[in-house]
C-alpha cells in the first residue's frame, strides 16, 4: 500500500541551527502538507503546497520556515534557525486533490537543545 | 477562528462495550469531517470520513454528523484493547480552505 515516508525519524539539533526535514509523498498525489504536533498538544497546520508553490500557510509558518520540492519525489521543510519551541513532531501529508483525504507520514521528532 | 472541541478524557470502557466519542465545531461552513486514530508517539491514521448529515458505518465504526447542531460523533462497537488510542476529530470547509482543523483529541482506554 502506498505511503508517505519521512526521514529522519528523529532529529536532534542545537538551538540556532538549520534543519531540513524530508518527505516523500504518495507518488500520484499532487497536494502536500506539513503539520506539527507539540507534545500533548493538537495537530497544527503549517503549510500546503501545490503546483510548486505554497497554496496556504498558517501564522506559525513564519520567515524561519520554508518548503521546497527539489525533485519529482521529495518535499522538504526547512527551519532556518531553530528555537527551543520548535521541538515537536512534524508530520508530512499528501492528498490526490485539495479537498480529498490527507494521508500522513510517520513523522519526524525534532528535538532542539 | 475555527474551533474544534473534544473532551480530552480519558474515556474508559470495558472490552466489548460501545465507546462514544464526541466533537463540536464552530464553523458553520464546515463540509468535511474526519476521525483519526493516533497511538502514542505515532502519526494520525484516518479511520472515518463523513460529509452528509446522518450515520456512516464502516465495520465496528459509525460516524454520526448533525450539521444543524454542529456536532459529529464516532461510535466504536465491540471495543477492543487495541482500540486504546487518542481519537482526533478534524473538520474542514470547502469554502475557502480544505485544510482540516484538528481537535485536541479524546483519549480512549479499553480495559479487558
Amino acid at each position: 500500500e502506498p505511503e508517505v515516508t519521512q526521514t529522519p525519524s528523529h532529529q536532534v539539533t542545537q538551538m540556532g541551527q538549520e534543519v531540513i526535514l524530508r518527505c516523500v509523498p504518495i507518488s500520484n498525489h499532487l497536494y502536500f502538507y506539513w503539520y506539527r504536533q507539540i507534545l500533548g498538544q493538537k495537530v497544527e497546520f503549517l503549510v500546503s503546497f501545490y503546483n510548486n508553490e505554497i497554496s496556504e500557510k498558517s501564522e506559525i509558518f513564519d520567515d524561519q520556515f520554508s518548503v521546497e520540492r527539489p525533485d519529482g519525489s521529495n518535499f522538504t521543510l526547512k527551519i532556518r534557525s531553530t528555537k527551543l519551541e520548535d521541538s515537536a513532531m512534524y508530520f508530512c501529508a499528501s492528498s490526490d486533490a485539495g479537498e480529498n483525504i490527507q494521508y500522513f507520514g510517520a513523522g519526524t521528532r525534532l528535538s532542539v537543545l | 477562528q475555527k474551533e474544534v472541541e473534544q473532551n480530552s478524557g480519558p474515556l474508559s470502557v470495558p472490552e466489548g462495550a460501545i465507546a462514544s466519542l464526541n466533537c463540536t465545531y464552530s464553523d458553520r461552513g464546515s463540509q468535511s469531517f474526519f476521525w483519526y486514530r493516533q497511538y502514542s508517539g505515532k502519526s494520525p491514521e484516518l479511520i472515518m470520513s463523513i460529509y452528509s448529515n446522518g450515520d456512516k458505518e464502516d465495520g465496528r465504526f459509525t460516524a454520526q454528523l448533525n450539521k444543524a447542531s454542529q456536532y459529529v460523533s464516532l461510535l466504536i462497537r465491540d471495543s477492543q484493547p487495541s482500540d486504546s488510542a487518542t481519537y482526533l476529530c478534524a473538520v474542514s470547509a470547502i469554502r475557502g480552505s480544505y485544510i482540516p482543523t484538528f481537535g485536541r483529541g479524546t483519549s480512549l482506554i479499553v480495559h479487558p
